[in-house]
């Protein structure tokens, strides 16, 4: 069982639809990260998150420490916004490594 | 654009040559981190530095890699005797220190060994 679970694998949505990607994690943590991947670009960190819950424009991230969960919202998606997004958390047990989810390919379509 | 750069952001290289990569963090970051992302996969760890100081390397990291950052600001990924399997999209990341800090990634390298 991989530390770090994500789902779900695959997202395709219309426009304007709300849009949760699910983080699930088994080890103890000090944080976790939501970080966005475009095709062939480069990771970009989205939020890093200790506990509840953070808003940047139409993205939402929330955590629950006591159920090792997370979710990111994306309200009113946008083609745009099509991408992989990725779950990371710092592992308190590694050093502060990052443990990464399998990341959520999301397609939203105009 | 993240504050962190990698060069060169494409390299095509033949089975056993040598590559090396580099990576500028963000300047008052002391935390820098290599990780190794293939086709459809996520990132995996290689090894990070504390300054100059390497601190972690994981069991991928194999002989032919090596990884320095002499004076604690840029850091260097060199991989000897390249093979196929070494093809990948190469990550840099930084933080200003460690655990609950932001990582801060670059655009990567993109290595294709023929």
């Amino acid at each position: 069982k991989n530390e770090v679970e994500q789902s779900p694998q695959n997202l395709t949505a219309q426009e304007g639809e709300f849009i949760t990607i699910n983080c699930s994690y088994s080890v103890g943590i000090s944080a976790l990260h939501w970080l966005q991947q475009h095709p062939g670009g480069g990771i970009v960190s989205l939020f890093m998150l200790s506990s509840g819950k953070k808003k940047h424009g139409r993205l939402i991230a929330t955590i629950n420490i006591q159920e090792k969960h997370s979710s990111l919202h994306i309200t009113a998606s946008h083609p745009r916004d099509s991408a992989v997004y990725i779950c990371a958390v710092c592992n308190m047990d590694s050093n502060y490594q990052l443990i990464w989810g399998a990341g959520t390919k999301l397609i939203i379509k105009p | 654009d993240t504050g962190v750069s990698q060069n060169p952001r494409h390299k095509i290289t033949k089975r056993g040559q040598n590559v090396t990569f580099r990576c500028d963090p963000i300047s008052e970051h002391n935390r820098l981190y290599w990780y190794r992302q293939t086709l459809g996969q996520g990132p995996e760890f290689l090894t990070y530095f504390q300054n100059e100081a390497q601190l972690e390397k994981s069991r991928l990291l194999s002989d032919r890699f090596s990884a320095e950052r002499p004076k604690g600001s840029f850091s260097t990924l060199e991989i000897q005797r390249t093979e196929q399997g070494d093809s990948a999209m190469y990550l840099c990341a930084s933080s200003l220190s460690g655990g609950a800090d932001t990582q801060y990634f670059g655009p990567g390298t993109r290595l294709t060994v023929l």
